[in-house]
């Protein structure tokens, strides 16, 4: 079993959906979590980084985690074309730990 | 927001060449990183660096090599480059915030697409 599991979809939403992706992960001592944002022949780039439980947001996006249930989800409201994209979870023990990726849901939003 | 750069963006290669990937970041972060991605795959640690004149091996075994002689550069050698050398390399870095409460997440470069013939 990996450490990290994400359904790699394709997702695929119209324009103004609201978009839920989610990942749960088998190791109870992670603390960190972050979402990355991976466009097609780029790098990810950071979206969201939270400690331990609670919700967090950040204009559309939402990021929420369930630290009882290893379970986390980025919430993006007014889902737009832009967002269309790879998005990967991302955890860690403590912040000078090596970093666990998921292998990433691709989404697409349609107009 | 944290500055890396790869360069090459694209290398297209024959076999048996030696390659240099170079990462540079401007934001003094002590910590660097390099990942191996394969299309539509989860990235796969390399190598890593806490800092100059230090270097380790990540999770996947890789032939490649690093060095970190300044705090800013992080390149990656391959010394004779092979077909199952071809996918995607992506550097990243992350350092302390100046808050005390740890290191700040990893920022990565748009990585470099290397094809190996």
């Amino acid at each position: 079993q990996k450490e990290v599991e994400q359904d790699p979809g394709p997702l695929s939403v119209p324009e103004g959906a609201i978009v839920s992706l989610n990942c749960t992960y088998s190791n109870s001592a992670f603390q960190y979590f972050m979402w990355y944002r991976q466009y097609s022949r780029k790098g990810p780039e950071l979206l969201m980084y939270t400690y331990s439980s609670g919700n967090k947001e950040d204009g559309r996006f939402t990021a929420q985690v369930d630290k009882s249930s290893k379970y986390i989800s980025l919430f993006i409201r007014d889902s737009q074309p832009s967002d269309s994209a790879t998005y990967l979870c991302a955890m860690t023990k403590t912040s000078y730990d090596k970093v666990i990726f998921g292998p990433g849901t691709s989404l697409s939003v349609i107009p | 927001e944290a500055d890396i750069y790869q360069t090459p963006r694209y290398l297209v290669i024959g076999t048996g060449k030696k390659i240099t990937l170079e990462c540079s970041q401007t934001m003094g972060h002590d910590k660097m990183y390099w990942y191996q991605q394969d299309p539509g795959m989860e990235l796969h640690l390399i190598h890593y660096s806490y800092g100059v004149n230090s270097t380790e091996k990540g999770d996947l075994s890789s032939e490649s090599t690093v060095s970190r002689i300044r705090t800013e550069h992080f390149p990656l050698t391959l010394e004779s480059a092979r077909p199952s050398h071809t996918s995607q390399y992506l550097c990243a870095s992350s350092g302390l915030t100046g808050t005390g409460s740890g290191n700040q997440p990893q920022h990565f470069g748009d990585g470099t697409r290397l094809s190996i013939l």
